[in-house]
């Protein structure tokens, strides 16, 4: 599998701040950019994703912005709550005509927001 | 919609013991994906079925790694023997085939002393 770098491995955040997580990738062939949400004893659940044909995907407080010629992408959470202490996955997966591969994934963020 | 679900949720065993992880997916879902998560490795790809054929098995990191998909409704992972290198959580998920979104089960957490 080709490799998806994800940063940073934890972050502190306060109440009301932006928290953004970011991820690189290699191969070019991804072409769908999901973000996960894993809390503890839960499996990952998709917050977020994005096609590499729009830089930016916006759902509430939850943004991706997407760097195709740089070949990275990044979540902010805006107004940052502590609901949103979790893990976060950046993934992805090459688009073969029927999204037949499996998700590549980074190692995850470890999200903490304080009160 | 009572989601992928997984059995047993937790799984304590002695190395050498042969354990069989179980995943029912969403009714409709036609592929299949096994995953496993560590501390070190993260969440790795092992396997993946579509419509019940293995695809691409190239993440089962050994040949004591076994999957199965028998149907639609149900797939198997075994590991025979264990070790404890195996301890994990391993999350089985679905999804149908040409649209993007996957559905995680609540994992596995298994334990091999």
């Amino acid at each position: 599998q080709q490799q998806v770098k994800q940063s940073p491995q934890s972050l502190i955040v306060q109440k009301g701040g932006i928290s953004i997580i970011n991820c690189a990738y290699e191969n070019t062939a991804f072409d769908y950019f999901p973000w996960y949400q894993q809390f503890p004893g839960k499996g990952p659940a998709l917050l977020i994703a994005i096609r590499p044909d729009v830089s930016e995907k916006k759902e509430g407080r939850f943004t991706i912005s997407f760097n195709k010629s740089a070949k990275q992408f990044s979540l902010h959470i805006m107004d940052s709550q502590p609901g949103d202490s979790a893990t976060y996955f950046c993934a992805a997966t090459p688009y073969s005509g029927g999204g037949a591969d499996g998700l590549t994934f980074g190692k995850g963020t470890h999200l903490i927001i304080q009160p | 919609d009572a989601g992928v679900i997984q059995s047993p949720r937790h799984e304590v065993t002695e190395m050498g013991q042969e354990v069989t992880l179980r995943c029912k997916p969403i009714s409709g879902h036609n592929s299949l994906f096994w995953y496993r998560q560590t501390m070190m490795r993260g969440l790795e790809l092992l396997i993946y079925f579509n419509n019940n054929v293995p695809i691409d098995d190239s993440g089962m990191p050994e040949d004591r790694f076994s999957a199965k998909m028998p149907n639609a409704s149900f797939s198997t992972l075994k590991i025979q023997p264990s070790e404890p290198r195996d301890s994990a959580v391993y999350f089985c998920a679905s999804r149908f085939q040409g649209n993007y979104g996957y559905t995680f089960g609540s994992g596995t957490r298994l334990t091999v002393v």
